[in-house]
């Protein structure tokens, strides 16, 4: 069963609510990644977790906070957003082998719209 | 320069045409290559992997040239659901880095 879940599937928030999103699989993966799609664009890598302990953060904003509480779990919690964080917001998975990652498995998205 | 960069499109094909894309990326460290397809507003979906012999599923073949840092997918007697945008992804040595290409739209016409 390769499947990675997400909700919810559309969010609509102000730039001052404070709102999460989640992500979940049960493939015994224990990495788990947060990727930013815009419109017409690829995705773009925000954060990873290995075996539970943030291993990249690639230069994202702060209002931007993620979280993995289990090895199925990966939240991302959102605080004062902008309209141009408005985006597709795609969670996946991988298993870890010995010289990095395998395949990723995606999730179908959170669509995320800031006003 | 771009560290993934593939062939901008859009292709437009007929119903049975191969049709080929092209991706180079710039740092000698990837690791691992991918070919994904991510068809309108949907999530990419992992189409396979790209070894250094090549490798084929069905009517689709994969190339690495390590040497020439490119890889390429060939698609063969192209259907109607074969019309989405191709993604080439690349891994970095070591580690979770993950880099996507900006994508080739492919149009599959009857």
């Amino acid at each position: 069963d390769t499947e990675v879940t997400q909700t919810p599937k559309h969010l609509v928030m102000g730039m001052t609510n404070k709102k999460s999103l989640k992500c979940e699989q049960h493939m015994g993966h224990r990495a788990m990644y947060w990727y930013k799609q815009k419109a017409k664009k690829p995705p773009e890598l925000m954060f990873v977790y290995s075996y539970e302990k943030l291993s990249i953060n690639e230069s994202v904003p702060s209002r931007f906070s993620p979280e993995c509480p289990n090895s199925s779990l990966l939240n991302l919690h959102l605080h004062a957003l902008q309209p141009e964080d408005s985006a597709l917001y795609l969670c996946a998975s991988s298993q870890v082998i010995a010289a990095g990652a395998d395949t990723q498995y995606f999730g179908p998205g959170t669509r995320l719209t800031v006003l | 320069r771009k560290e993934v960069e593939q062939d901008p499109g859009p292709f437009n094909v007929p119903e049975g045409a191969t049709v080929a894309f092209n991706c180079t990326y710039s740092n000698s460290a990837s690791q691992s290559f991918f070919w994904y397809r991510q068809d309108c507003r949907k999530e990419p979906k992992l189409l396979m992997s790209v070894y250094s012999s090549g490798n084929e599923d069905g009517r689709f073949t994969a190339q690495l040239n390590r040497a020439s840092q490119y890889i390429s997918l060939l698609i063969r007697d192209s259907k109607l659901s074969d019309s989405a945008t191709y993604l080439c992804v690349v891994k970095f040595t070591g580690g979770f880095k993950t880099i996507f290409g900006a994508g080739t739209r492919l149009f599959v016409k009857a």
